[in-house]
């Protein structure tokens, strides 16, 4: 089974700084999708960015950057220019490439990291 | 509709009572998702539709916990005898196909059992 690693739990940065959030997994697959998303109070999952596994180039969304290593098994997500409105929760995601015919079309999260952004 | 919608936003209900959480999600989307937030966890998944069938009920946690899509659009979540544990956001999402490029979430139903 795979599993999903966010290991803090709390971050905080000066707005119009930059952050950066950890995540790493770990998966015997070779062919996943990985995803942030935000929660803000209204509970809402925000999907933020998407990267595809076999993809080499990191993906990008205006000021939200991945940064994708494989093999080590790492996806860490870089907010630039950070603004109020990015506080929230923020939870790293892993889905499988296999498909619903294999049961794989389910999102494994991790635990979390709450941002805040210092005015 | 324009997003996906659930209903109640907040249930309150005693332990051994029974719940149902209603999801509508967007227009056309034929996969549709449950899942369960605890307190400070992320969420974790609990079936999948695809259309009017579940595709996948791996999550569900026991045979209290039952969901339909009989039309393959709105859903219900429903639980029986409800226990304090069961306490938590029940998050429901759609997706036009698969989960390859991310669903849409509703805001969710928080379940408070006392």
């Amino acid at each position: 089974a795979q599993t999903v690693t966010q290991s803090q739990p709390e971050m905080s940065v000066q707005e119009a700084e930059t952050v950066t959030l950890s995540c790493t997994y770990d998966t015997s697959e070779s062919d996943y999708y990985l995803f942030w998303y935000k929660q803000p109070p209204s509970r809402q999952m925000i999907l933020v960015i998407r990267q595809e596994a076999y993809k080499q180039q990191n993906a990008t969304e205006n000021r939200f950057s991945v940064n994708f290593q494989k093999a080590a098994k790492s996806f860490s997500l870089k907010i630039s220019d950070s603004q109020l409105g990015d506080a929230a929760m923020y939870f790293c995601a892993y889905r499988s490439a296999m498909g619903s015919n294999f049961g794989n079309e389910k999102l494994t999260f991790g635990t979390g990291t709450r941002l805040t952004i210092i005015p | 509709g324009a997003g996906v919608s659930q209903t109640p936003s907040n249930k309150v209900t005693e332990k051994g009572k029974y719940v149902e959480l209603r999801c509508d999600p967007i227009s056309g989307h034929t996969a549709l998702y449950w899942y369960r937030q605890s307190l400070g966890q992320g969420p974790e998944f609990l079936i999948y539709f695809q259309g009017t069938g579940a595709a996948d009920d791996s999550g569900l946690p026991n045979d209290r916990f039952f969901a339909v899509r009989p039309e393959g659009s709105v859903s219900t979540l429903k639980i029986q005898r409800t226990e304090r544990g069961d306490s938590a956001v029940y998050l429901c999402a759609s997706s036009l196909t698969g989960g390859a490029y991310g669903y849409t979430f509703g805001s969710g139903t928080r379940l408070t059992v006392v």
